[in-house]
């Protein structure tokens, strides 16, 4: 079946810090790949998507790469803000229909 | 902006109470959907379902049931709540078609059950 694996958290970086969560995936077929984020008290929001190799998907500053070789979607940005601080869940979409399999979510906490 | 609201944001109930969770979406989206979020598991899929009147089990539709009367409203229902159904759950929803279009979130309910 379809599966995602992301790294445990909490992560904790300083302010201007270079991110990376990592995001690897099982599944048949060719997999559309996603990075959602839920603020405190909130919901999840769709953060960026990729839908096939090689798509590099990238909003507010954060990025990720559909890695089939490796079958890895890692989520990177350059310089976190303490508004960053979230959960952030990678999310695989495999054939038809609307159904996602998320991962378990890591915990990003950003201090001045 | 897609709007997708959920009746309560906190609700608590007793053992054995059959519990209504209601969701309304304004923006016509064809695909409604029923998550609970527990930690260190992430989302798990209850149900979905794609049309008014039709619904799918996901992956963990033990203890609950779903109702979709009108295409903007999507109920879960907890026929007989217990303690192990404490938890935050999400609804979503989506259009269809072949493009990938991406599933919006309400804020949660975080039920605990008593």
């Amino acid at each position: 079946g379809n599966s995602v694996t992301q790294m445990e958290g909490p992560v904790t970086l300083s302010e201007e810090a270079f991110l990376t969560i990592n995001c690897t995936y099982t599944a048949t077929g060719y997999p559309s790949l996603f990075w959602y984020v839920q603020y405190p008290g909130e919901g999840l929001q769709l953060l960026l998507k990729a839908t096939k190799a090689d798509d590099k998907g990238s909003n507010k500053g954060f990025e990720a790469t559909y890695r089939k070789e490796t079958t890895s979607f890692h989520l990177e940005k350059g310089s976190v803000q303490v508004s960053d601080s979230a959960v952030y869940f990678c999310a695989l979409r495999a054939g038809g229909g609307n159904k996602l399999t998320f991962g378990t979510g890591t915990q990003l906490k950003v201090e001045l | 902006d897609v709007k997708v609201t959920q009746s309560s944001r906190y609700l608590v109930k007793r053992t054995g109470e059959k519990v209504f969770l209601e969701c309304v979406q304004d923006m016509d989206h064809e695909n409604m959907f029923w998550y609970r979020q527990d930690p260190g598991l992430g989302l798990r899929l209850i149900y979905f379902s794609y049309d008014v009147k039709m619904k799918e089990k996901g992956d963990i539709p033990e203890g609950y049931s779903v109702s979709r009367e009108k295409k903007e409203r999507f109920s879960l229902i907890l026929e007989s709540a217990s303690t192990n159904q404490t938890s935050m759950y999400l609804c979503a929803s989506s259009l269809s078609g072949g493009a990938i279009q991406p599933q919006h979130f309400g804020d949660g309910t975080r039920l605990s059950i008593l």
